[in-house]
């Protein structure tokens, strides 16, 4: 079992909808959670992160954690476009350990 | 420039020859994350590192790659006597502690071996 699973996509959604990105993660006691969005050739962007279970809002970007559940999810509202891009989740367990990322969804926008 | 400095941004090596790829931290960071990427593919894990000591290189190929962060100077990801499968974009992350902070990432070294 990989320690983060994400859908591969490619997700198309259209221009003004709301696309819902989701993970899983093995490790029942991480602590951290972080999304980061990776346009082509580019170096990864950090667009949130949460700690809590429950959401977290920060402008058109939502994160949601359920760690009963060991998954956490990004909803991105008014999509547009240029949030046309690869979104990678990434998994902190303990304070000392490593952070592993997901293999990404992509995630295309259509007019 | 106060972000992550990683050097150089492309870097062509022939079969057999050493590649080294550096990443200075963002000020105040002291911990520093290497990430390899494969094209299509996410970011594998490849070492965590703390000043002058070695978190964890579990990610990290038993033979031919190291990697140091020294008390002074950039952290050095050194591969020896690379092979075309080495071909990837090293990314180089950094935070300022062990706690909950995010990465900050680096622009990578497109590494391509010939």
């Amino acid at each position: 079992q990989k320690e983060v699973e994400q859908n591969s996509g490619p997700l198309s959604v259209p221009e003004g909808a709301i696309a819902s990105l989701n993970c899983t993660y093995s490790d029942r006691g991480s602590q951290s959670f972080f999304w980061y969005r990776q346009y082509s050739g580019k170096s990864p962007e950090l667009i949130m992160f949460i700690y809590s279970n429950g959401d977290k809002e920060d402008g058109r970007f939502t994160a949601q954690l359920n760690k009963a559940s060991q998954y956490v999810s990004l909803l991105i509202r008014d999509s547009q476009p240029s949030d046309s891009a690869t979104y990678l989740c990434a998994v902190k367990g303990s304070s000392a350990s490593k952070i592993i990322f997901g293999s990404g969804t992509r995630l295309s926008i259509r007019p | 420039n106060a972000g992550v400095m990683q050097n150089p941004r492309h870097l062509v090596r022939r079969r057999g020859q050493e590649a080294r790829l550096r990443c200075s931290p963002m000020k105040g960071h002291s911990h520093v994350y290497w990430y390899r990427q494969l094209p299509e593919e996410g970011l594998k894990f490849m070492v965590y590192l703390q000043k002058e000591n070695i978190i964890d290189e579990s990610g990290m190929p038993k033979e031919r790659f190291s990697a140091e962060f020294p008390k002074e100077g950039p952290s050095i990801l050194r591969i020896q006597q690379v092979v075309r499968g080495d071909s990837a974009a090293y990314f180089c992350a950094s935070s300022p502690d062990r706690g909950p902070s995010p990465l900050h990432f680096g622009n990578g070294t497109r590494l391509t071996v010939t």
